[in-house]
């Protein structure tokens, strides 16, 4: 079974500041790598993925990850915190032998201040 | 592209009644579609799994005659919840998979937030 570990439920940034957002999984095989972000009462947004290919993967609103696999981490970064990046971030792996599901990891939240 | 939409997107009931959820792939066809409860700052907890013209594979703890998937189009899922009961009261979020999607990307919808009174 697949399991996803996101070390802190939250993280307080100041804007401008450094993000960084900590990911670990386990897999039995090679695994595809997610990360997606949610802002109150709506769904989730893809952020970036990870396919085996490229280990440091650049997404969506300036954020990027870099997957190591002597570490199992995929965390995520975003070298300039913005207001708007305040959200709920959340990690998730692929199980490709269990049809494709997604296990998500317990999610963190981000505060941006001013 | 690939955009999933839900309806409703708040719904309030009162116990006892069945209320239904809509999930459709606006313009791609969903072969996969796939219902996820989240509760109040949690994470999302897959409920099944639906494929088109099949049954719905439920993951373990979630009761398929409560929670009724009907995956009937390409582009159209609904998930009933019967006999609604206030701890049924949760963010229900539906994703979307379609044939050849490489990286198996799943594209969600915006969520419905259910309150049964």
């Amino acid at each position: 079974a697949q399991s996803v570990t996101q070390l802190g439920s939250h993280v307080s940034v100041s804007e401008g500041a450094l993000v960084l957002l900590r990911c670990n999984y386990s897999s039995s095989v090679p695994p595809y790598l997610f990360w997606y972000v949610q802002y109150p009462n709506q769904g989730l947004q893809l952020l970036l993925k990870y396919t085996s290919a490229a280990t440091l993967v650049k997404g969506i609103n300036g954020f990027e990850a870099e997957f190591k696999k002597s570490e199992t981490s995929f965390h995520l970064t975003k070298p300039s915190a913005h207001m708007s990046d305040a959200a709920e971030y959340f990690c998730a792996v692929s199980d490709r032998a269990a049809g494709n599901k997604l296990t998500f990891g317990g999610g963190t939240r981000v505060l941006v201040k001013p | 592209g690939a955009v999933v939409s839900q309806h409703p997107s708040r719904v309030i009931c009162k116990s006892g009644t069945s209320v239904k959820i809509e999930c459709r792939s606006l313009d791609f066809q969903a072969t996969t579609m796939f219902w996820y409860r989240q509760f109040p700052k949690q994470s999302l907890m897959l409920m099944a799994t639906s494929n088109e013209g099949s049954k719905a594979t439920y993951e373990q703890g979630v009761e398929k005659d409560k929670f009724l998937i009907n995956h009937a189009s390409l582009t159209l899922s609904t998930l009933t919840v019967t006999s609604a009961h206030p701890e049924d009261s949760s963010f229900y979020i539906c994703s979307a998979r379609t044939t050849g999607t490489g990286p198996n990307e799943q594209f969600f919808g915006p969520g419905t937030r259910l309150t049964v009174l």
